[in-house]
């Protein structure tokens, strides 16, 4: 069964340092792999995906994650924080048919 | 771009009422979906419809029910709220066609069931 695990529930992050949210995933099969962003009272928004291809991909506001296969994880990664990065991040894979499996979120924190 | 809409934002209705969430999208998906999101759970999918008139049970569609009848609408209907449906309600839509599987979500909606 498809799923994905976030170990943090919550990132602190200085303003101008780099950030990682985490991801680590489980599927069977090659994974199709998203990040969202979700900032308070709005709903998702879509960060950048996986499919294929490169290991590094890049996606909105700056952002980037690196998929790495032998550790099952797609870290999402910022190198300069924002304090308007400060929101709730989903991780997501591809599941039976066109479901997406999300996981329980991080929350990040930029501290000016 | 893709625009996603929910018919409220925020909704209080009493325990027993029968509640509807509507949500229409702008792109001519095929697809369509309900979430519910809570804290330290994540999304959970209650129910999704990859057509107009069908529909399919997600991980949790337990006192929730859902109608298709045009393919840009889908709405998700709590028989007899009860207050453990007290959450926030998120749609989405996606087209396979893409073949990149990424949804499109609307803003929610905050239901409180008192």
């Amino acid at each position: 069964a498809q799923s994905v695990a976030q170990p943090e529930d919550q990132v602190n992050v200085a303003e101008g340092n780099p950030l990682t949210v985490k991801c680590t995933y489980s599927v069977s099969g090659n994974p199709y792999l998203f990040w969202y962003v979700q900032y308070p009272n709005r709903g998702l928004q879509f960060l950048l995906k996986y499919i294929t291809g490169d290991n590094l991909v890049k996606g909105s506001y700056g952002f980037e994650a690196e998929f790495n296969k032998s550790q099952t994880s797609f870290h999402l990664k910022k190198p300069s924080a924002l304090v308007s990065d400060s929101a709730l991040y989903f991780c997501a894979v591809r599941g039976y048919q066109n479901n997406l499996f999300f996981g329980t979120g991080t929350r990040l924190t930029v501290i000016p | 771009d893709v625009k996603v809409t929910q018919s409220s934002r925020y909704l209080v209705k009493r325990t027993g009422e029968k509640v509807f969430l509507e949500c229409v999208q702008d792109m001519d998906h095929e697809n369509m979906f309900w979430y519910r999101q809570d804290p330290g759970l994540g999304l959970r999918l209650i129910y999704f419809s990859y057509d107009v008139k069908m529909k399919e049970k997600g991980d949790i569609p337990e006192g929730y029910s859902v109608s298709r009848e045009k393919k840009e609408r889908f709405s998700l209907i709590l028989e007899s709220a009860s207050t453990n449906q007290t959450s926030m309600y998120l749609c989405a839509s996606s087209t396979p066609a893409a073949a990149t599987y990424e949804q499109y979500f609307g803003p929610g909606t905050r239901l409180t069931v008192t």
